[in-house]
Protein backbone atom coordinates (compact mmCIF):
# COMPACT_ATOMS: atom_id res chain seq x y z
CA UNK A 1 0.00 0.00 0.00
CA UNK A 2 1.55 3.38 -0.91
CA UNK A 3 1.77 5.80 1.86
CA UNK A 4 4.05 8.99 3.26
CA UNK A 5 5.10 9.19 6.71
CA UNK A 6 6.28 12.70 8.03
CA UNK A 7 8.06 13.43 11.42
CA UNK A 8 7.63 14.92 14.10
CA UNK A 9 4.25 15.31 14.38
CA UNK A 10 4.57 18.59 16.05
CA UNK A 11 7.30 20.74 16.48
CA UNK A 12 7.75 23.99 18.75
CA UNK A 13 11.26 25.87 17.94
CA UNK A 14 11.39 29.92 19.06
CA UNK A 15 12.32 32.38 16.37
CA UNK A 16 15.61 32.10 14.62
CA UNK A 17 15.97 28.25 15.34
CA UNK A 18 16.48 26.47 12.20
CA UNK A 19 14.70 23.12 12.12
CA UNK A 20 14.62 20.34 10.00
CA UNK A 21 10.96 18.07 8.76
CA UNK A 22 10.92 14.58 7.73
CA UNK A 23 9.24 12.84 5.03
CA UNK A 24 9.67 9.07 4.16
CA UNK A 25 7.61 7.27 1.31
CA UNK A 26 6.77 4.01 -0.38
CA UNK A 27 4.53 4.87 -3.67
CA UNK A 28 4.15 2.71 -6.76
CA UNK A 29 5.52 4.24 -9.79
CA UNK A 30 6.89 7.17 -8.12
CA UNK A 31 7.39 10.14 -9.98
CA UNK A 32 8.44 13.12 -7.54
CA UNK A 33 8.19 14.37 -4.05
CA UNK A 34 5.85 17.41 -3.39
CA UNK A 35 5.99 19.53 0.04
CA UNK A 36 3.46 22.08 0.77
CA UNK A 37 2.43 24.93 3.31
CA UNK A 38 -1.15 24.65 4.92
CA UNK A 39 -1.67 27.98 7.25
CA UNK A 40 -5.80 28.15 7.66
CA UNK A 41 -6.88 26.42 4.62
CA UNK A 42 -5.30 25.61 1.00
CA UNK A 43 -2.33 23.99 0.54
CA UNK A 44 0.45 26.30 -0.74
CA UNK A 45 3.22 24.46 -2.79
CA UNK A 46 6.73 24.57 -1.83
CA UNK A 47 8.97 22.40 -3.85
CA UNK A 48 8.72 19.14 -6.47
CA UNK A 49 11.74 17.55 -6.36
CA UNK A 50 12.22 14.71 -9.08
CA UNK A 51 16.32 13.88 -8.80
CA UNK A 52 17.94 12.84 -6.26
CA UNK A 53 20.54 14.89 -4.08
CA UNK A 54 19.40 18.44 -6.07
CA UNK A 55 18.93 20.48 -3.05
CA UNK A 56 15.97 23.18 -4.00
CA UNK A 57 16.30 26.56 -2.40
CA UNK A 58 13.65 29.28 -1.71
CA UNK A 59 14.85 31.79 0.38
CA UNK A 60 15.56 30.43 3.79
CA UNK A 61 13.55 27.19 2.88
CA UNK A 62 15.39 24.44 0.83
CA UNK A 63 14.60 20.54 0.52
CA UNK A 64 16.31 17.31 -1.15
CA UNK A 65 15.10 13.93 -2.19
CA UNK A 66 17.23 10.78 -1.56
CA UNK A 67 15.41 8.08 -4.01
CA UNK A 68 17.75 5.36 -2.75
CA UNK A 69 16.54 5.37 0.69
CA UNK A 70 13.17 6.88 0.13
CA UNK A 71 13.44 9.95 2.37
CA UNK A 72 13.34 13.79 2.22
CA UNK A 73 14.04 16.78 4.08
CA UNK A 74 12.76 20.21 4.51
CA UNK A 75 14.99 22.93 5.91
CA UNK A 76 14.07 25.90 7.41
CA UNK A 77 16.68 28.17 8.82
CA UNK A 78 16.23 31.42 11.19
CA UNK A 79 12.43 30.66 11.31
CA UNK A 80 10.00 33.62 11.82
CA UNK A 81 6.52 33.41 13.47
CA UNK A 82 5.07 33.41 9.57
CA UNK A 83 6.82 29.87 9.49
CA UNK A 84 4.00 28.48 11.69
CA UNK A 85 1.70 26.17 9.82
CA UNK A 86 1.17 22.30 9.05
CA UNK A 87 3.76 21.44 6.27
CA UNK A 88 2.63 18.82 4.17
CA UNK A 89 4.88 16.16 2.02
CA UNK A 90 3.71 14.43 -0.94
CA UNK A 91 4.91 11.75 -2.95
CA UNK A 92 3.42 12.00 -6.59
CA UNK A 93 2.99 8.51 -8.75
CA UNK A 94 3.91 8.23 -12.80
CA UNK A 95 1.14 9.26 -15.22
CA UNK A 96 -1.29 10.69 -12.78
CA UNK A 97 -2.19 13.60 -10.96
CA UNK A 98 -2.89 11.38 -7.82
CA UNK A 99 -0.92 12.68 -4.60
CA UNK A 100 -0.10 10.71 -1.63
CA UNK A 101 -0.04 13.25 1.20
CA UNK A 102 1.69 12.23 4.94
CA UNK A 103 0.15 13.56 7.85
CA UNK A 104 2.15 16.83 8.35
CA UNK A 105 3.94 18.34 10.66
CA UNK A 106 2.60 21.22 12.37
CA UNK A 107 5.04 23.75 13.28
CA UNK A 108 4.77 26.86 15.73
CA UNK A 109 7.45 29.33 16.00
CA UNK A 110 7.25 31.38 18.82
CA UNK A 111 8.51 34.88 19.42
CA UNK B 1 -4.20 34.95 -13.21
CA UNK B 2 -7.05 33.43 -11.56
CA UNK B 3 -6.87 31.00 -9.01
CA UNK B 4 -8.62 27.92 -7.47
CA UNK B 5 -12.16 29.13 -6.06
CA UNK B 6 -14.65 27.26 -3.97
CA UNK B 7 -17.75 27.54 -2.94
CA UNK B 8 -19.50 27.52 -0.36
CA UNK B 9 -16.75 27.71 2.95
CA UNK B 10 -18.85 26.50 5.08
CA UNK B 11 -22.01 24.08 4.90
CA UNK B 12 -23.76 22.47 7.33
CA UNK B 13 -26.02 19.23 6.88
CA UNK B 14 -27.70 16.49 8.25
CA UNK B 15 -26.80 12.98 8.14
CA UNK B 16 -28.44 11.22 4.81
CA UNK B 17 -28.92 14.33 3.21
CA UNK B 18 -27.22 15.11 -0.36
CA UNK B 19 -24.51 17.67 -0.87
CA UNK B 20 -22.67 19.44 -3.99
CA UNK B 21 -19.68 21.50 -3.93
CA UNK B 22 -17.94 23.36 -6.61
CA UNK B 23 -14.91 24.22 -8.01
CA UNK B 24 -13.70 27.10 -10.83
CA UNK B 25 -9.99 26.00 -11.81
CA UNK B 26 -7.55 28.20 -11.95
CA UNK B 27 -7.25 29.98 -15.59
CA UNK B 28 -5.84 27.29 -18.48
CA UNK B 29 -5.98 24.28 -16.32
CA UNK B 30 -7.52 21.84 -17.73
CA UNK B 31 -7.47 18.59 -14.91
CA UNK B 32 -9.25 19.04 -11.61
CA UNK B 33 -8.53 16.39 -8.16
CA UNK B 34 -10.40 16.57 -5.15
CA UNK B 35 -9.27 15.47 -1.76
CA UNK B 36 -11.13 15.31 1.63
CA UNK B 37 -9.07 16.24 4.80
CA UNK B 38 -10.26 15.11 7.91
CA UNK B 39 -9.06 17.27 11.22
CA UNK B 40 -5.09 16.45 11.33
CA UNK B 41 -4.42 14.36 8.98
CA UNK B 42 -3.25 15.31 5.27
CA UNK B 43 -5.35 15.52 1.91
CA UNK B 44 -6.91 11.95 0.66
CA UNK B 45 -7.43 11.70 -2.96
CA UNK B 46 -10.66 11.38 -4.15
CA UNK B 47 -10.88 11.45 -7.44
CA UNK B 48 -9.77 13.83 -10.70
CA UNK B 49 -10.93 14.85 -14.17
CA UNK B 50 -9.27 15.83 -17.08
CA UNK B 51 -11.67 17.23 -20.28
CA UNK B 52 -14.67 16.14 -18.60
CA UNK B 53 -13.97 12.93 -18.12
CA UNK B 54 -12.87 10.52 -15.08
CA UNK B 55 -9.78 9.37 -15.01
CA UNK B 56 -8.58 8.06 -11.32
CA UNK B 57 -9.92 7.25 -8.20
CA UNK B 58 -9.37 6.88 -4.89
CA UNK B 59 -10.84 4.42 -2.00
CA UNK B 60 -13.79 6.30 -1.59
CA UNK B 61 -17.29 4.92 -1.72
CA UNK B 62 -19.82 5.15 -5.07
CA UNK B 63 -21.85 8.09 -3.15
CA UNK B 64 -19.29 10.16 -4.11
CA UNK B 65 -19.57 11.35 -7.53
CA UNK B 66 -18.42 14.60 -9.59
CA UNK B 67 -18.69 16.29 -13.17
CA UNK B 68 -16.41 18.47 -14.93
CA UNK B 69 -18.01 20.92 -17.71
CA UNK B 70 -16.67 22.46 -20.74
CA UNK B 71 -15.24 25.69 -19.10
CA UNK B 72 -13.21 23.10 -16.83
CA UNK B 73 -14.95 23.93 -13.51
CA UNK B 74 -16.19 20.90 -11.61
CA UNK B 75 -18.62 19.53 -8.88
CA UNK B 76 -17.88 17.14 -6.32
CA UNK B 77 -21.77 15.69 -5.00
CA UNK B 78 -21.61 13.46 -2.10
CA UNK B 79 -24.88 11.71 -1.41
CA UNK B 80 -26.13 9.74 2.10
CA UNK B 81 -24.00 11.81 3.91
CA UNK B 82 -22.15 10.26 6.73
CA UNK B 83 -20.63 11.69 10.14
CA UNK B 84 -17.56 10.82 9.28
CA UNK B 85 -17.81 12.95 5.76
CA UNK B 86 -17.12 15.91 8.01
CA UNK B 87 -14.20 17.25 6.95
CA UNK B 88 -12.79 19.90 4.53
CA UNK B 89 -12.72 18.95 0.54
CA UNK B 90 -10.29 20.56 -1.20
CA UNK B 91 -10.23 21.42 -5.16
CA UNK B 92 -6.63 21.70 -7.09
CA UNK B 93 -6.03 21.97 -10.52
CA UNK B 94 -3.44 21.47 -13.45
CA UNK B 95 -2.41 22.77 -16.32
CA UNK B 96 -2.20 19.12 -17.39
CA UNK B 97 1.10 17.98 -17.45
CA UNK B 98 2.09 15.07 -15.41
CA UNK B 99 5.46 17.21 -13.94
CA UNK B 100 3.53 20.74 -13.12
CA UNK B 101 2.62 20.56 -9.29
CA UNK B 102 -0.79 21.06 -7.70
CA UNK B 103 -2.92 24.13 -6.59
CA UNK B 104 -5.33 23.94 -4.13
CA UNK B 105 -8.30 26.18 -3.49
CA UNK B 106 -9.28 27.49 0.11
CA UNK B 107 -11.39 24.49 0.18
CA UNK B 108 -15.09 23.88 1.53
CA UNK B 109 -15.66 22.73 5.29
CA UNK B 110 -18.48 20.53 6.05
CA UNK B 111 -20.43 19.63 9.16
CA UNK B 112 -22.56 16.56 9.16
CA UNK B 113 -24.91 16.63 12.10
Amino acid sequence: EDKVVQSPLSLVVHEGDTVTLNCSYEVTNFRSLLWYKQEKKAPTFLFMLTSSGIEKKSGRLSSILDKKELFSILNITATQTGDSAVYLCAGAMDSSYKLIFGSGTRLLVRP
Amino acid sequence: ETGVTQSPTHLIKTRGQQVTLRCSSQSGHNTVSWYQQALGQGPQFIFQYYREEENGRGNFPPRFSGLQFPNYSSELNVNALELDDSALYLCASSPGAYNSPLHFGNGTRLTVT
